[in-house]
């Protein structure tokens, strides 16, 4: 079965700090890797990941994925408060119509 | 806004009954999915339709059933509901079947007390 497992489960930094929020994961015939950010509510989009060692950018959001040791990376530098939300790690296969989510990294941001 | 509608937000009902959540897609998505998130756990998938065809099924309770409408729009409808089925309901939209990037509305919040 698909696994996804995200580290750590809970992050509390000071803003202006950076963080790595982790995803690691099993699954069989990989199709994407997509990175959610979860505030109040619905989850809102970041980056879908479907090669190897292309980073992919949105201003202080970066995220890379290794396909060989499976397993994504999303950073974010100079942090702010707007930054504190869960993220959400997922993943979907080939011929198996679901998406597979992680349970999240709850990440807070201290002024 | 995502452009996906979910009503109604927030839903209180009795143990034993019966309720529908309704979703709405982006307008143009084909497809629609159903996830549960209880209190502390991650998204769950329920169920997946495509232009009115069930695709994918997760983790859905045979108390739980949903459909897609030829305007497109879904129902999941839940019923005997039990104390463990509180949770937020959220649906989401893409534009085809392939899994692609899905837009998800604000959620249900269904208590069942």
């Amino acid at each position: 079965e698909d696994k996804v497992v995200q580290s750590p489960l809970s992050l509390v930094v000071h803003e202006g700090d950076t963080v790595t929020l982790n995803c690691s994961y099993e699954v069989t015939n990989f199709r994407s890797l997509l990175w959610y950010k979860q505030e109040k509510k619905a989850p809102t989009f970041l980056f879908m990941l479907t090669s190897s060692g292309i980073e992919k950018k949105s201003g202080r959001l970066s995220s890379i994925l290794d396909k060989k040791e499976l397993f994504s990376i999303l950073n974010i530098t100079a942090t702010q408060t707007g930054d504190s939300a869960i993220y959400l790690c997922t993943l979907s296969n080939f011929g198996n119509e679901k998406l597979t989510f992680g349970t999240g990294t709850r990440l807070t941001i201290i002024p | 806004d995502s452009g996906v509608t979910q009503t109604p937000k927030h839903l209180i009902t009795a143990t034993g009954q019966r309720v529908t959540l309704r979703c709405s897609p982006r307008s143009g998505d084909l497809s629609v999915y159903w996830y549960q998130q209880s209190l502390d756990q991650g998204l769950q998938f329920l169920i997946h339709y495509y232009n009115g065809e069930e695709r994918a099924k997760g983790n859905i309770l045979e108390r739980f059933s949903a459909q897609q409408f030829p305007d497109l729009h879904s129902e999941l409808n839940l019923s005997s509901l039990e104390l463990g089925d509180s949770a937020l309901y959220f649906c989401a939209s893409s534009v085809g079947q392939g899994m692609d990037i899905q837009y998800f509305g604000a959620g249900t919040r269904l208590s069942v007390l």
